[in-house]
């Protein structure tokens, strides 16, 4: 069975200060990993994905995150935050045939000015 | 491109009533829809999963006769949610997944039910 561990619920920092939003998995096949942001009354929007290939992955909104399959990691990062990040960030996992994806609990990120 | 949509975006309706909500696929064609719904800073918790043409899969502990899904093509899937009462106000998303194994989200509709 797949599951996600968001390790941190909330995570507060500065504006223009460096973030990483941490998310583990465990899966006994190979795994489809996505991050994923939701604005207040949204639905969730693709920051990127992992399929195949290059483990760091760059997605919109100047975010990125590295695939480590020997620490089963996909935390999620960008160099600096804007007000604008604030939002609640989820990350999942599925894999290929059609498995289910399976979400995270979330990570609220509140960028303060 | 790949966008979804969903309708209505909230609604508000009293106890007993059933109500109707629709997602589309406006740019692609989803050969796979999922229905989800989310409690107040929560996750999201699948309920169904429903391919074109056939019923739908529903997730242990939903009710198949409260909430009636139907797939009737590749790019609308409609949740009712019948006889509703207030404990199913919720907010409900839809999400829509071609051929790959990425999934895009409807923008949510949130149901209240007095």
């Amino acid at each position: 069975a797949q599951s996600v561990t968001q390790l941190d619920s909330q995570v507060p920092v500065f504006e223009e200060a460096p973030v990483e939003l941490r998310c583990n998995y465990s899966s006994s096949v190979s795994v489809y990993l996505f991050w994923y942001v939701q604005y207040p009354n949204q639905g969730l929007q693709l920051l990127l994905k992992y399929l195949s290939g290059s483990t760091l992955v760059k997605g919109i909104n100047g975010f990125e995150a590295e695939f480590n399959k020997s620490q089963t990691s996909f935390h999620l990062r960008k160099p600096s935050v804007h007000i604008s990040d604030t939002a609640e960030y989820f990350c999942a996992v599925s894999g290929p045939g059609g498995f289910k994806t399976i979400f995270g609990a979330g990570t609220r990120l509140f960028v303060k000015a | 491109g790949a966008v979804v949509s969903q309708h209505p975006s909230w609604v508000i309706c009293k106890s007993g009533t059933s109500v109707k909500i629709e997602c589309r696929s406006l740019d692609f064609q989803a050969t796979t829809m999922f229905w989800y719904r989310q409690f107040p800073k929560q996750s999201l918790m699948l309920m169904a999963t429903s391919n074109e043409g056939s019923k739908a899969t529903y997730e242990q502990g939903v009710e198949k006769d409260k909430f009636l899904i139907n797939h009737a093509s590749l790019t609308l899937s409609t949740l009712t949610v019948t006889s509703a009462h207030p404990e199913d106000s919720s907010f409900y998303i839809c999400s829509a997944r071609e051929d790959t194994d990425t999934q895009y989200f409807g923008p949510g509709t949130r149901l209240t039910v007095l």
